[in-house]
């Protein structure tokens, strides 16, 4: 059975660092891009960063750029984000993306709260 | 960057009626690229529908897509009880990847 599974969320200052992860099983993991969703509560969905099969090329929304950082780590199955310097408008659910090229978000991990706030 | 509008916002409906949403593209989506997702309150978006009206595995046949260029529609055709919720359509064809802003099905 395919699965994502988030981990990482939690309550932070404005300014604090966090670092989500994304534990992979069921399918093969170094076969796909892999990406970062979030959602405000209640709001819609934006793509935050995304990284290719073999983590040379990454990529990131303009609100993040130069914050958070995406890595992989094939050979655990594992993605992540390092989120430094967070700010408020930072705080959303956070979900791991699977994606294969010329095909959609097919399976989505369960979501990740983090919520920045003093 | 293209954007993707939904309309309406909210379709109140009563079950066993048809929904029809709406995306419509700022730009034409090349080859087709559009997927509509089904979203329940605090779960993820499950994948109805991607290039444009082939369905994803496991999903009934009620739920349908059509459309082309920048006009896209997802049509449920008889609105079961588990149908009620937020449907977001969304582009794939190259970065960035964008959604639309979500249409919520609710009961009538």
């Amino acid at each position: 059975e395919v699965q994502l599974v988030e981990s990482g969320g939690d309550l932070v200052q404005p300014g604090g660092s966090l670092r989500l992860s994304c534990a992979a099983s069921g399918f093969t993991f170094r076969d796909y891009w892999m990406y970062w969703v979030r959602q405000v509560p209640g709001k819609g969905l934006v793509c935050v960063s995304h990284i290719n099969t073999d983590g040379s090329y990454t990529a990131y929304e303009d609100s993040v750029k130069g914050r958070f950082t995406i890595t992989r780590d094939n050979a655990k199955n594992t993605l992540y984000l390092q989120m430094n310097s967070l700010r408020v408008e930072d705080t959303a659910v956070y979900y791991c993306v699977r994606k294969m090229i010329h095909n959609p978000f097919d399976r989505w991990g369960q979501g990740t709260l983090v919520t920045v706030s003093s | 960057e293209i954007v993707l509008t939904q309309s309406p916002g909210t379709l109140s409906l009563s079950p066993g009626e048809r929904a029809t949403l709406s995306c419509r593209a700022s730009q034409s989506i090349s080859r087709n690229y559009l997927a509509w997702y089904q979203q329940k309150p605090g779960q993820a978006p499950t994948l109805l529908i991607y290039g444009a009206f082939t369905r994803a595995t496991g999903i009934p046949d009620r739920f349908s897509g059509s459309g082309s260029g920048t006009d896209f529609t997802l049509t449920i055709g008889r609105l079961e009880p588990e149908d009620y919720a937020v449907y977001y359509c969304h582009k794939y064809d190259s970065s960035p990847l964008t959604f639309g802003g979500g249409t919520k099905v609710e009961i009538k």
